[in-house]
C-alpha cells in the first residue's frame, strides 16, 4: 500500500494567517494527489485535485503543489471558515489511501 | 446538481447483518464508480471499496476484502454496503462518494454518512 504522512498534526492559527500542510507519499505517486476539507460532524469536501487544481466553487486563497512524493496545500488569510481537518488522498494505485489528517484550530 | 443520499443511522447487535444504501441523482448512475470510505470515532478516512453500477466490476482495499459487501441494484440507481456479521469495531461513520472519470481517482460529491452503531 502507498502510506500517506501528513504533517503537522495539527496546527494553531489565527485569521489572516497563511498556513501550508505537507503530505508525503511512500512512492512516488506523480501527481495523482487530491485534497479534501471535512468539518466537525460532515462529510469531506474536495478542494484540490491532482495536485495543483482547485475544484470549482473552492475559494482561490487554497493552493496545492508538488509532485512525485511530497506536496503541499496551502491556504493563505485563513478564515474563520477554513478551521477543519485536511486529508490528503492518493489516487495512483489501489488500494487508494488518506493521509492521517491535519486539525486547523484557531489560536 | 449531483447529490447522494445516503440511508439513516442504524444500531445493531453484534452478529446481526445489515445493508446502508447510497443513492445517486442528478447524474446517469451508471456511467461513474462509487466508492465507499469508513471513519471510525474519531479518527481518519479510509477507502473500503469501489463500484462501477454499469457492470458491477468492484474492487476492495484488502483491508475490507471479506469483511463487506459492495453492491448495485441498477433499476433502483441505488449502491450498497452490506454486512452479513457485524462486529462492534464496526461502528463507525459510512459514507459513499462519486470517482470522477474511472476508480483511481478523487470523490465528489460524497454522500451525508451513514452512523452505524454496533452494541450489545
Amino acid at each position: 500500500d502507498t502510506q500517506m504522512t501528513q504533517s503537522p498534526s495539527s496546527l494553531s492559527a489565527s485569521v489572516g494567517d497563511r498556513v501550508a500542510i505537507t503530505c508525503r507519499a511512500s512512492q512516488n505517486i506523480r501527481k495523482f494527489l487530491n485534497w479534501y476539507q471535512q468539518k466537525p460532524g460532515k462529510a469531506p469536501n474536495l478542494l484540490i485535485y491532482e495536485a495543483s487544481t482547485l475544484q470549482s466553487g473552492v475559494p482561490s486563497r487554497f493552493s496545492g503543489r508538488g509532485s512525485g512524493t511530497d506536496f503541499t496545500l496551502t491556504i493563505d488569510s485563513l478564515q474563520p471558515e477554513d478551521f477543519a481537518t485536511y486529508y490528503c488522498q492518493q489516487s495512483y494505485n489501489t488500494p487508494l489511501t488518506f493521509g492521517q489528517g491535519t486539525k486547523v484550530e484557531i489560536k | 446538481e449531483v447529490y447522494l443520499v445516503q440511508s439513516g443511522a442504524e444500531v445493531r447487535k453484534p452478529g446481526e447483518s445489515l445493508n446502508i444504501s447510497c443513492k445517486p441523482s442528478g447524474y446517469t448512475f451508471t456511467s461513474y464508480w462509487i466508492a465507499w470510505v469508513r471513519q471510525m470515532p474519531g479518527k481518519g478516512l479510509e477507502w473500503m471499496g469501489i463500484i462501477y453500477p454499469g457492470d458491477s466490476d468492484t474492487r476492495y482495499s484488502p483491508s475490507f476484502q471479506g469483511q463487506v459487501t459492495i453492491s448495485v441494484d441498477k433499476s433502483i440507481s441505488t449502491a450498497y454496503l452490506q454486512w452479513s456479521s457485524l462486529k462492534a469495531s464496526d461502528t463507525a461513520m459510512y459514507y459513499c462518494a462519486r470517482s470522477r472519470d474511472g476508480y483511481l481517482n478523487w470523490f465528489d460529491p460524497w454522500g451525508q454518512g451513514t452512523l452505524v452503531t454496533v452494541s450489545s
